[in-house]
């Protein structure tokens, strides 16, 4: 039931654009994203409810492909302040109203 | 800006100790979530709460583990008798309904030696 995120890691440079994905294996109400730095709480970032969406603020966006129970996250022209473990949480359809995250994917940005 | 409160921030025992944590949810927020967090285990959900009332507990090892909502501004989590395997960080978060976001507090760092 937990989603799967890949990749488990990325190293760039400041100024490249990265992309997070997120995938289920059951039907999908929403997808959360949140963005946590070491040793701090996670923090929310945007949630995707309807198949389709795109949301974004910023340079960080997101859409969701709810034929694919799949959910990207997009990073461009990354900045140091982007550095962090990024983790999606998925709410099933028809399921418990609760989160379950993803394993994280740990973004390291270089000047 | 309204914040989850938890604490304590850190806690360090030996184990057979009990330990409580407390949170006070975001007021208006009706739910209440524990989560744990360790390296192996990435955010792992404990149990969580709405009106105060427990909806899921099934994350949390039952013998030793209980949460609890006194109220509506305080949550607890206590193990009794704590274990080494317990060291972890155990972060609370409030929300509201099912689709909105979930807030997080700055979480326990909880050691037992």
């Amino acid at each position: 039931q937990q989603p799967v995120q890949s990749p488990q890691a990325v190293i760039l440079r400041e100024g490249e654009d990265a992309v997070i994905n997120c995938s289920s294996s059951k039907a999908l109400y929403s997808v959360h994203w949140y963005r946590q730095k070491h040793g701090e709480a996670p923090v929310f970032l945007m949630i995707l409810l309807k198949g389709g969406e795109q949301k974004g603020h910023d340079k960080i966006s997101a859409s969701f492909n709810e034929k694919k129970q799949q959910s990207s996250l997009y990073l461009t022209a990354s900045q140091l302040s982007y550095s962090g473990t990024y983790f999606c949480g998925t709410e099933i359809k028809g399921g418990a109203q609760k989160l379950v995250f993803g394993q994280g994917t740990r973004l390291t940005i270089n000047p | 800006d309204a914040r989850v409160t938890q604490t304590p921030r850190h806690k360090v025992t030996e184990m057979g100790q009990e330990v409580t944590m407390r949170c006070q949810p975001i007021l208006g927020h009706n739910t209440v979530f524990w989560y744990r967090q360790t390296m192996m285990q990435g955010l792992e959900l404990l149990a969580y709460f709405r009106n105060r009332a427990p909806l899921d507990d099934s994350g949390m090892p039952k013998d030793r583990f209980s949460a609890e909502m006194p109220d509506a501004t305080l949550a607890t989590l206590k193990i009794q008798p704590s274990e080494p395997r317990d060291s972890a960080v155990y972060f609370c978060a409030s929300g509201l309904v099912l689709g909105q976001p979930q807030h997080f507090g700055d979480g326990t760092r909880l050691s037992i030696l």
